[in-house]
């Protein structure tokens, strides 16, 4: 059971460049969400998803996409990396996609755009 | 739209002495509460969490009260270690939007040996 895993855990864009970061879990867990983490603002909600098949924007989803073809998977793709995409960026699931429920972070990725 | 805000975001007190960090939260329809503490380059783990039907809940050295007319609520650790050093964070969850989690700003937690 390896819980919540992001790929890759570094890396480093050049503006206008896309990429995707993946992040799976092994838990059946029918909730998952992407953050990002900057100084001084916490953790923003990017996108989430109640189950698969099923997404929704969070508080800043602009510049990022994201698609829920399984349960297990919930890659983010930025479309055109930008400076201001330069963040640490934490994929996390939980159980209920109802919420209320405990969220289980992954290890992070931490993205530079240069 | 959905809004948390923390405070402080940033508090040093002695080995031994009480900390308190406060949040207040927007949507009056928000019925989940975590609090997660994240580690210098580690992820954020869950301490403890209360739902709306309760006014206080107790782990140990941590305590949350909530107070749902005011829309706020608060993490209080007490006997503070030098391991309480971290940054915490509040949540709230907004059940009437697919259960989303909104977290506050953190607060960075300083306990002086």
């Amino acid at each position: 059971n390896a819980g919540v895993t992001q790929t890759p855990k570094f890396q480093v864009l050049k503006t206008g460049q896309s990429m995707t970061l993946q992040c799976a879990q092994d838990m059946n867990h029918e909730y998952m969400s992407w953050y990002r983490q900057d100084p001084g603002m916490g953790l923003r909600l990017i996108h989430y998803s109640v189950g698969a098949g099923i997404t929704d924007q969070g508080e800043v989803p602009n510049g990022y996409n994201v698609s829920r073809s399984t349960t297990e998977d919930f890659p983010l793709r930025l479309l055109s990396a930008a400076p201001s995409q330069t963040s640490v960026y934490f994929c996390a699931s939980s159980r209920s996609g109802t919420g209320g429920e405990k969220l289980f972070f992954g290890s992070g990725t931490q993205l530079s755009v240069l | 739209g959905e809004n948390v805000e923390q405070h402080p975001s940033t508090l040093s007190v002695q080995e031994g002495d009480s900390a308190v960090i406060k949040c207040t939260y927007s949507d009056s329809a928000s019925n989940y509460f975590p609090w997660y503490k994240q580690e210098l380059g580690k992820r954020p783990q869950l301490i403890i969490d209360i739902r709306s039907n309760v006014g206080e809940k107790k782990d140990q050295r941590i305590a949350v009260t909530l107070n749902k007319t005011a829309k706020h609520f608060s993490l209080h650790i007490t006997e503070t270690q030098p391991e309480d050093s971290a940054v915490y964070f509040c949540a709230a969850s907004f059940y009437n939007q697919g259960g989303k989690l909104i977290f506050g700003q953190g607060t960075e937690l300083s306990v002086k040996p």
